[in-house]
């Protein structure tokens, strides 16, 4: 499987802080790169997702920015709230290629 | 959003029995699924591929005579998990696509005594 490489493997914040996530892909063939959320016992939860034909989305809270040259893009999530803690995992999808997953980070926000 | 469920959500059985999880897309037809194992605070294992109509392909390690895949409709991919072990014990979660999206179902837990 191509790789992505996700850091923090942990991240802890206090509430309304901005936690951020990043992660690096290899296979320029990607072209779709979603993030997923997923709490204790439940599947993960599509939680935003960009194409590398636009450098930022946001929706809400969540912000993905995107580094088509540098292979790199990142999660942000503003004013963070306690119900975020949770495990993130980014992806890398595009083609005919298996969907690869980062190693996911685990969020705390404290209240 | 595109909904994928699976049943059960969680089942205990005993060694030497065979599970059956079931994976359906509600409201897309998913020509691929993907079948995933998920350990305590660790990512996504891929254990194989399900096409609708076809073999699935297993990921190297995977023994494809003990998880048993059919993909027999285009909503709708089933797990076997044939003579139980403890050792099989654990997360498993299916995936769809619809077109780019890739959508989980909400996982079983699998406990085998």
């Amino acid at each position: 499987q191509q790789q992505v490489k996700q850091s923090p493997q942990s991240l802890i914040v206090q509430k309304g802080g901005i936690p951020i996530i990043n992660c690096a892909y290899e296979n320029t063939a990607f072209d779709y790169f979603p993030w997923y959320q997923q709490f204790p016992g439940k599947g993960p939860a599509l939680l935003i997702a960009i194409r590398p034909d636009v450098s930022e989305k946001k929706e809400g809270r969540f912000t993905i920015s995107f580094n088509k040259s540098a292979k790199q893009f990142s999660l942000h999530i503003m004013d963070s709230q306690p119900g975020d803690s949770a495990t993130y995992f980014c992806a890398a999808l595009g083609g005919s290629y298996i969907p690869t997953f980062g190693r996911g980070t685990s969020l705390i926000v404290h209240p | 959003g595109a909904v994928v469920s699976q049943h059960p959500s969680r089942v205990i059985c005993k060694s030497g029995t065979s599970v059956k999880i079931e994976c359906r897309s509600l409201d897309f037809q998913a020509t691929t699924m993907f079948w995933y194992r998920q350990f305590p605070k660790q990512s996504l294992m891929l254990m194989a591929t399900s096409n609708e109509g076809s073999k699935a392909t297993y990921e190297q390690g995977v023994e494809k005579d003990k998880f048993l895949i059919n993909h027999a409709s285009l909503t709708l991919s089933t797990l076997t998990v044939t003579s139980a072990h403890p050792e099989d014990s654990s997360f498993y979660i299916c995936s769809a696509r619809d077109g780019s999206p890739l959508h989980f179902g909400n996982g079983t837990r699998l406990t085998v005594t």
